[in-house]
């Protein structure tokens, strides 16, 4: 089946620092989202982006489809954004199901 | 309502014992799927619905997992005799349809925990 690696596995930053997620996938993908589980485990959407660039505020991301990976650039971190992130995919003739990704687990420090 | 809905947010059961959760989508939403968070196995797709139908079972782990939805809205998963291996954040998801082009929302999720 498809492989879905998201890196780092961990990250540890200073409030106001920049960092960028990559999930890598292993075949061709219909679909890619990107989510953030806040410390209670409710996850949240991002960014729905199967290819192309997006913006919202100072979260963007990048999804080269034929290259398999999508980027997740964070920009003056808060700590508000520490959670876990995923990446999730959905695969060509599996219905909609997502196969997500093995997670980024951020901490913002003050 | 204005997003997914899941309830009970925590259960606690005794093994062997049956288990129902409830997942109401976003109102008007046609798709539902359920997803298991564990430890050890991360984020995993169990059950989908289009409708009241379920074209896609392929991730129910045992014959002990069932699922149904009524009236096109409101899905229950149901695991018999449970194991503490089913201990889990059980979560629902849905959409507008059921195409890979439609962006999947997540409810908050039920903790599961069997002594």
């Amino acid at each position: 089946g498809i492989q879905v690696e998201q890196s780092p596995p961990d990250l540890i930053l200073q409030e106001g620092a920049n960092s960028t997620l990559r999930c890598n996938f292993s075949d061709s993908v219909n679909n890619l989202q990107w989510f953030h589980q806040n410390p209670w485990g409710q996850l949240i959407n991002l960014f729905y982006i199967p290819s192309g660039t997006k913006q919202n505020g100072r979260l963007s991301a990048t999804t080269v489809a034929t290259e398999r990976y999508s980027l997740l650039y964070i920009s003056s971190s808060q700590t508000t954004d520490s959670g876990v992130y995923f990446c999730a995919v959905t695969l060509p003739g599996t219905a909609s199901k997502l196969t997500f990704g093995t997670g980024t687990r951020l901490q913002v420090t003050l | 309502g204005a997003g997914v809905s899941q309830s009970p947010s925590n259960k606690v059961t005794e093994k062997g014992k049956d288990v129902e959760l409830r997942c109401d989508p976003i109102s008007g939403h046609t798709a539902l799927y359920w997803y298991r968070q564990s430890l050890g196995q991360g984020l995993e797709f169990l059950i989908y619905f289009q409708g009241n139908s379920a074209p896609d079972k392929s991730g129910l782990p045992s014959d002990r997992f069932s699922a149904e939805r009524t009236g096109g809205s409101v899905s229950t998963l149901t695991i018999q005799r449970t194991q503490q291996e089913d201990s889990a954040v059980y979560l629902c998801a849905s959409s507008a349809t059921g195409g890979w082009e439609y962006e999947q929302y997540f409810g908050p999720g039920t903790r599961l925990t069997v002594t």
